[in-house]
């Protein structure tokens, strides 16, 4: 079976953009959770997607916004990049009754 | 917010030897997990302890839990150097089962 697969792996934005993640859930898992992890910090929850809609969010402002696919592929989105949004995003997808996740690599972001 | 707090925050060990880390939280709790990342990477689950356990054993690791002190502390017997990772506790409260707050970590080496 496939794990989760994120892209781009690394990316360089500047302040005001704005940066589209994709992640491929794990086969078989059918909600997508997305967090931010700054240097040196433990991971934050951003959003979570389960059957296209979002199903629990963090203490994220509204420009960070998400998407799920039918095929429970799902992409973060960043409007108004600042500075203090560089960091690793982590996609994790996990089946539908469980908090074990599967995470991806990561999605390194740097915003100058 | 981070809910757990890990102790040590970094450890440093010779190979052979054995690693204690440990998490405190501050709800009231569904499970607890803990993770392992390598290098920036994504993250690894290791094991899963749920609130009515004291204590779970998984090939080198043990875990324990203390919900009246709300704490945990994962220990890695005979430790390699393949073992040196950040490793991280990761909480599910009773409300919001699916999303996982995660603790800052303890980064361990095990030097050779």
């Amino acid at each position: 079976e496939t794990g989760v697969t994120q892209s781009p792996t690394h990316l360089i934005k500047t302040r005001g953009q704005q940066v589209t993640l994709r992640c491929s859930s794990q086969s078989g898992h059918n909600t997508v959770s997305w967090y931010q992890q700054a240097l040196g910090q433990g991971p934050q929850f951003i959003f979570q997607y389960y059957r296209e809609e979002e199903n629990g969010r963090g203490n994220f402002p509204p420009r960070f916004s998400g998407l799920q696919f039918p095929n429970y592929s799902s992409e973060l989105n960043v409007n108004a990049l600042e500075l203090d949004d560089s960091a690793l995003y982590l996609c994790a997808s996990s089946p539908r009754g469980t908090n074990v996740l599967t995470f991806g690599a990561g999605s390194r972001l740097t915003v100058l | 917010s981070q809910q757990g707090e890990e102790d040590p925050q970094a450890l440093s060990i010779q190979e052979g030897e054995n690693a204690t880390m440990n998490c405190s939280y501050k709800t009231s709790i569904n499970n607890l997990q803990w993770y392992r990342q390598n290098s920036g990477r994504g993250l690894v689950h290791l094991i899963l302890i749920r609130s009515n356990e004291r204590e779970k054993h998984s090939g080198r690791l043990r875990v324990t839990l203390d919900t009246s002190k709300k704490s945990s502390s994962l220990l890695i017997t005979a430790s390699r150097a393949a073992d040196t990772a950040s490793y991280f506790c990761a909480t599910a409260d009773i409300q919001g089962a699916q999303k996982l707050v995660f603790g800052q970590g303890t980064r361990l080496t095990i030097n050779p």
